[in-house]
């Protein structure tokens, strides 16, 4: 069975902060894993990652997988009040039939202090 | 930017009705999702859609749920009885192209819609 364990499962920090959010994951024929950011309702793609080693970056996030270990990171920096959300980590595997579903991770509910 | 639209917004209904919930995936997409999130609950599988039929499914795709793609661009996830512990988040997502697992081609993200809240009473 699929899993993904995300830490930590909350998170306070101030305004200005770097903040790096951990994301572990057993899978049966790896795919991708995906972070995604969830605001109110539903979640928004932030990156995919498919590789180990390459860095994804868009503005102050970053992410990065590393396929021996079976985790990834998702970095934040120079953290906004409007990084505020539910980040989910979710992979994707290969169980041989069809287009298998992703496996979410339980996310992890950052706060932003101004 | 295209975006997939799900309708209504929130369903309320009594335990044993019938409820369909409406997507609209994005419209050159090829596969389709059904998600759902109990309540402070992590999202989760329920099944995947691919050239009119299902592709996979999830234990909790039992045989009260069902999907269809009655015509070109709606997607459709029908629960026949419902019950208390439906309720929950319902989210419609779709992806263009899924890719070969041992390829190097690039896998595309699935896009969700903004859900539908079911509630059940």
């Amino acid at each position: 069975e699929d899993k993904v364990v995300q830490s930590p499962l909350s998170l306070v920090v101030h305004e200005g902060d770097t903040v790096t959010l951990n994301c572990s994951y057993e899978v049966t024929n790896f795919r991708s894993l995906l972070w995604y950011k969830q605001e109110k309702k539903a979640p928004t793609f932030l990156f995919m990652l498919t590789s180990s080693g390459i860095e994804k970056k868009s503005g102050r996030l970053s992410s990065i997988l590393d396929k021996k270990e079976l985790f990834s990171i998702l970095n934040i920096t120079a953290t906004q009040t409007g990084d505020s959300a539910v980040y989910l980590c979710a992979v994707e595997g290969d169980s041989g039939g069809g287009a298998d579903g992703l496996t979410f991770g339980k996310g992890t509910h950052l706060i932003i202090q101004p | 930017e295209p975006e997939v639209t799900q309708t209504p917004s929130h369903q309320v209904t009594q335990m044993g009705q019938e409820v369909i919930l409406r997507c609209v995936p994005i419209s050159n997409h090829l596969y389709f999702y059904w998600y759902r999130q109990i309540l402070g609950q992590k999202v989760e599988f329920l099944v995947s859609f691919y050239n009119n039929e299902i592709s996979e499914k999830s234990e909790i795709f039992d045989d009260q749920f069902s999907v269809e793609r009655p015509d070109g661009s709606n997607f459709t996830l029908k629960i026949r009885s419902t019950k208390l512990e439906d309720s929950a988040m319902y989210f419609c997502a779709s992806r263009l192209f899924r890719g070969a697992a041992s390829s190097g081609s690039s896998y595309n993200e699935q896009f969700f819609g903004p859900g539908t809240r079911l509630t059940v009473l």
